[in-house]
């Protein structure tokens, strides 16, 4: 059974960083590409980030590029976002999703990041 | 990017058929998937690749697609289909989703 866990969601002040976790099991981690997505409280989903198997391709989203980080470790399974110079606007829960090169076939159940002073 | 645009709300009535709507450039190029978010869960993929269900989704879930649009039909809607769906596609380099339908089944 595929399973992804996310972790590392807490309160952090505006202008402060944040590393998200993403553990993959139940999959061959390192063959699929992986992405990042949020939603805000009522609101829509929302791309944040994608990562290939090898970490060879990498996009951000408009609203996070040069300040978000996505990366992945495929001996532990795991891919990462590293979050810096936080902003009220990127308050939400964040899922990873694994990517069937297309569509996002397996997600997580979320962590949630609050940015607020 | 693009955009992809979805109608905000559409309701049916039990057992009755209903289609929600995509519509965006990106579509002209690549498949558009859908996903059923019930509340407090995360996003499920009922359907990619126009029209393939993956494993366990149920058949009452069809695809289709025509030139900027994309459409998830629920054939014999069920009660427990009520939620909000959301398609997305690729755009270049990133990934778009639309706005999201949320679907009340009277």
């Amino acid at each position: 059974e595929v399973q992804l866990v996310e972790s590392g969601g807490d309160l952090v002040q505006p202008g402060g960083s944040l590393r998200l976790s993403c553990v993959g099991s139940g999959f061959i981690f390192a063959s699929f590409e992986m992405n990042w997505v949020r939603q805000a409280a009522g609101k829509g989903l929302e791309w944040v980030a994608h990562i290939s198997g090898r970490s060879k391709t990498i996009y951000y989203s408009d609203s996070v590029k040069g300040r978000f980080t996505i990366s992945r470790d495929n001996a532990k399974r795991s891919a990462y976002l590293q979050m810096n110079d936080l902003r009220a606007e990127d308050t939400a829960l964040y899922y990873c999703a694994k990517d069937l090169r297309g569509p996002f076939d397996h997600w997580g159940r979320g962590t949630l990041v609050v940015v607020s002073s | 990017s693009s955009e992809l645009t979805q109608d905000p709300a559409v309701s049916v009535a039990l057992g009755q058929t209903v289609r929600i709507t995509c519509q965006g450039d990106s579509l002209r190029s690549f498949f558009a998937s859908w996903y059923q978010q019930k509340p407090g869960q995360a996003p499920v993929l009922v359907i990619y690749a126009e029209n393939i269900r993956p494993s366990g989704i149920a058949d009452r879930f069809s695809g289709s697609s025509s030139g900027n649009t994309a459409s998830l039909t629920i054939t014999g809607a069920q009660a427990e289909d009520e939620a909000d769906y959301y398609c997305n596609s690729r755009s270049g380099s990133y990934v778009i989703f639309g706005g999201g339908t949320k679907l009340t089944v009277l």
